[in-house]
């Protein structure tokens, strides 16, 4: 089953300009993370937020976190027709295991 | 530093037979986690092994199952294939030293077909 569902799950914008995708979750976790997947391989990981986090950046992306709406955002500012791809959140369930949401389709048009 | 293998990369069986997915863990890491990913899907996990045993298991029949071995590689065996066990499978390695558990690495997967 999937725990996170991704929102929207397809979204084409222009280079040079700001995607916003959304996740929500369903149970209490201890942190949710990023994921990005290039044409159906291997996902990247791209950054982690604890769930005592609002906030966290890490080069043109930023997290945001509402554990009391169970939902978190991805930002991706002057996008690039290489940040293409499928975006994914994971949540824990559990210490060791985490789940994937259903995923956004982004792609970026030159 | 080699990252996560795994192989092959390309699978192509029919109904009823039976099939093993390998992985080698990226350098320095002791724990595999195998996700099984849908066309348009997000990965769903199978199961994952830590000191050669599968220490937790998503919601799949017990036709899957897997081993780890001293050297922490893994292998993923599902019997009696269905037309539905057509999917990416993907293998994750991680570490459990402190701070370090969460973060998944991933290899390229093996895409599986099931005729």
């Amino acid at each position: 089953s999937q725990q996170g569902e991704e929102d929207p799950q397809a979204l084409s914008i222009q280079e040079g300009e700001n995607a916003t995708m959304n996740c929500s979750y369903k149970t209490s976790i201890n942190n949710l993370q990023w994921y990005r997947q290039n044409s159906g391989r291997g996902l990247v990981h791209l950054i982690l937020i604890r769930s005592n986090e609002r906030e966290k950046h890490s080069g043109r992306l930023r997290v945001t976190l509402d554990t009391s709406k169970k939902s978190s955002s991805l930002l991706i500012t002057a996008s690039r027709a290489a940040d293409t791809a499928s975006y994914f959140c994971a949540t824990d369930e559990g210490t060791y295991k985490y789940i994937f949401g259903t995923g956004t389709r982004l792609k970026v048009l030159a | 530093d080699a990252g996560v293998t795994q192989s092959p990369t390309h699978l192509i069986k029919t109904r009823g037979q039976q099939v093993t997915l390998r992985c080698s863990p990226k350098s320095g890491h002791d724990t595999v986690s195998w996700y099984q990913q849908a066309l348009g899907q997000g990965p769903q996990f199978i199961f994952q092994y830590y000191e050669e045993e599968e220490r937790q298991r998503g919601n799949f029949p017990d036709r899957f199952s897997g081993h780890q071995f001293p050297n922490y590689s893994s292998e993923l065996n599902v019997n009696a294939l269905l037309l539905g066990d057509s999917a990416l499978y993907l293998c994750a390695s991680s570490s459990t030293g402190p701070g370090t558990y969460e973060k998944l690495f991933f290899g390229s997967g093996t895409q599986l077909s099931v005729l």
